[in-house]
This record gives structure tokens, C-alpha cells and sequence, in this order.
């Protein structure tokens, strides 16, 4: 079975200190994996995703940096975060079949809480 | 462009009592639609998803959903509610074109099942 791991689980950082979150994959090749930002609780806001690696899209200009050195492995980087960068960070995949995709859904792992204080 | 609207913050049922979830969608062409759960501090859970077929979808832990095209509606329902279905839950769109499968989700609605 696949599972989706996160670490670390929280984090409290300074503002302008680098940040680096990590996601991993397992039980599955070649998958699709998005990062997320969750803030208050509420929307998800999709920050980059990925269909391959070293392949990154990003969604919305900002202070982070994601990269996918190896096919299950994505990692969000910040060189000075914000106290903006605040929030919950959720990594997802799913299963890419053919060109279009396939309906497969997207599976989410535990989430890191980060502070920048 | 693609959009999803809950348009509940918050619904609150007693437990027994049958549920509602609201969520209409806005996208080109047929969609992928998916309702997700979510408990404090937790990973979104995958509920249920609509591709095709009968409008009516079961799910996990007893949800179920109804598609209804010309509405553009997906609404979560589930016949009798527990105070353990308390929980943060997002409507989430795709259409059938993206090979990123890139999810448009809704803002959340929380339910609140009281004793």
C-alpha cells in the first residue's frame, strides 16, 4: 500500500531564518505531488506541483522554493522566511494515468505545522 | 475559470439526524468532483469522488454524495450523523483535461454533530 510521509510535524523558526520541509512517497512510482499552504484552518491554497522530476510548476509568486530530486521526494525551501510563511503545509500525490491523468484523487499526508516568529 | 462554492461556514446537525453538505462547482466541461475530511491537525482524508456513471456516490465511514449536472452541484450527505463526523470538509473540482491534476477546493464547512 502507499503511504505519504511528512516531517518534520511542527516547526517554530525565526523570521529570516531558511526553511526545509520534507515529503516522501512510498509504494507507488512516477506520482504527481503538490504542495499546499493551509492558513486559519480553512482554504487550501496550492502553492507548487510537480508530474516528474526536477519538473516544478509553481502557482503563486513568493517566498518559497520547492524541488523533486528523486521521483517520491519533494521538498519546499525557503532562504528567509516571513511571518507570512505561517501555517500548515500539506504535501499530496496521486497516481498519474495516460496523458490526461486519469480521475485518480490526491492523497494527503499528516501536515507540518510551521511558526515563524 | 474554475471554481467551488461552499456556501456554509458552519452546519450543525444533531446526532441521528440526516446531514447536508453543500457544494456547487463552476468548471469547462465535465468535472472530476471529490469531498475530502478533515480532523484538527490532520492531512485531508479522501471521502468520495464523482467520474461517471450514477449520479449518487457512496463513500467511506457511511457519506455519500449526489451529482447533479444541471444544478452543478455535489452535495455530501449521509442518512444519520455521529458526533464523530465532526470535522472540517472540502468539495474539490478538476476537469477532465488537466493531466496535472491540479484540484480546485472549496473554502471548507465545518460540521458540528451535537449530542
Amino acid at each position: 500500500s502507499q503511504t505519504i510521509h511528512q516531517w518534520p510535524a511542527t516547526l517554530v523558526q525565526p523570521v529570516g531564518s531558511p526553511l526545509s520541509l520534507e515529503c516522501t512517497v512510498e509504494g507507488t512510482s512516477n506520482p504527481n505531488l503538490y504542495w499546499y499552504r493551509q492558513a486559519a484552518g480553512r482554504g487550501l491554497q496550492l502553492l507548487f506541483y510537480s508530474v516528474g522530476i526536477g519538473q516544478i510548476s509553481s502557482e503563486v509568486p513568493q517566498n518559497l522554493s520547492a524541488s523533486r530530486p528523486q521521483d517520491r521526494q519533494f521538498i519546499l525551501s525557503s532562504k528567509k522566511l516571513l511571518l507570512s510563511d505561517s501555517g500548515f503545509y500539506l504535501c499530496a500525490w496521486r497516481t498519474r494515468k495516460g496523458l490526461a491523468g486519469g480521475p485518480g484523487e490526491q492523497y494527503f499526508g499528516p501536515g507540518t505545522r510551521l511558526t515563524v516568529t | 475559470a474554475q471554481s467551488v462554492a461552499q456556501p456554509e461556514d458552519q452546519v450543525n446537525v444533531a446526532e441521528g439526524n440526516p446531514l447536508t453538505v453543500k457544494c456547487t462547482y463552476s468548471v469547462s466541461g465535465n468535472p472530476y468532483l471529490f469531498w475530502y475530511v478533515q480532523y484538527p491537525n490532520r492531512g485531508l482524508q479522501f471521502l468520495l469522488k464523482y467520474i461517471t456513471g450514477d449520479n449518487l456516490v457512496k463513500g467511506s465511514y457511511g457519506f455519500e454524495a449526489e451529482f447533479n449536472k444541471s444544478q452543478t452541484s455535489f452535495h455530501l450527505k449521509k442518512p444519520s450523523a455521529l458526533v464523530s463526523d465532526s470535522a472540517l470538509y472540502f468539495c474539490a473540482v478538476r476537469t477532465r483535461l488537466s493531466n496535472t491534476g491540479k484540484l480546485i477546493f472549496g473554502q471548507g464547512t465545518t460540521l458540528q454533530v451535537k449530542p
